[in-house]
């Protein structure tokens, strides 16, 4: 069966600052995984997703995730954060028909 | 380009009423979904379609009912609404989520049943 462990509920940074939001994931066989982002009373947003092609990927506005099988991550990064950041992170496992969710990060961001 | 359209945005209702979620999408997907999210839990998932006549329970499935008469449609009836379905529902559509496409999530619906 597929999980996804987001590590960190609350990630606070500094304006400028890197930002790295740690997901875990358990999949019996090679999954597909995506990070999305929920800004306040908002839908869903794709930032970026992984499907078996290159093991670093790059998404919108200058986040980008590894993929490490052998230590079954998928963290998101990004080298300086910016106020309009400040949201809530979901990591997510393709489960054949269905996406399962982490129970998300909230990211919050001070000048 | 319309994507997931779901209605209302907010709703209030009372403890034992009904009511339905509308959600249609143009973008010719034969999954559709309904998610619902609690504060701090995450999306769980409600109800899934693989498509039109087809649906199936997700995870938490008690107090919703579904149907699929077409491809663009998939609403989500609520039936004796209790306190604990206060919530924001999504609903969600995707090509073939199992080899990695997109899912597409409409706005959202909050719904408190008081």
């Amino acid at each position: 069966a597929q999980s996804v462990t987001q590590l960190d509920s609350h990630v606070s940074v500094s304006e400028g600052t890197p930002v790295l939001l740690r997901c875990n994931y358990s999949s019996s066989y090679s999954p597909s995984l995506f990070w999305y982002v929920q800004h306040p009373n908002k839908g869903l947003q794709l930032l970026l997703k992984y499907t078996s092609a290159a093991t670093l990927v790059k998404g919108i506005n200058g986040f980008e995730a590894e993929f490490k099988k052998s230590e079954t991550s998928f963290h998101l990064t990004k080298p300086s954060a910016h106020m309009s950041d400040a949201a809530e992170y979901f990591c997510v496992v393709s489960a054949g028909t269905a996406l399962i969710f982490g129970k998300g990060t909230t990211l919050s961001v001070s000048s | 380009n319309a994507g997931v359209t779901q209605t209302p945005k907010f709703r209030i209702l009372k403890i034992g009423q009904s009511m339905t979620l509308q959600c249609t999408q143009d973008m010719n997907h034969n999954y559709m979904y309904w998610y619902r999210q609690d504060p701090g839990m995450g999306l769980k998932l409600i109800y899934y379609s693989v498509g039109a006549g087809i649906t199936d329970k997700g995870e938490v499935p008690n107090g919703y009912n579904v149907s699929r008469s077409t491809t663009e449609d998939f609403p989500l009836r609520l039936e004796l609404a209790a306190p604990s379905q206060t919530s924001v529902y999504f609903c969600a559509s995707s090509y073939s989520p199992g080899t990695g496409n997109t899912i597409y999530f409409g706005e959202g619906s909050w719904l408190t049943v008081v």
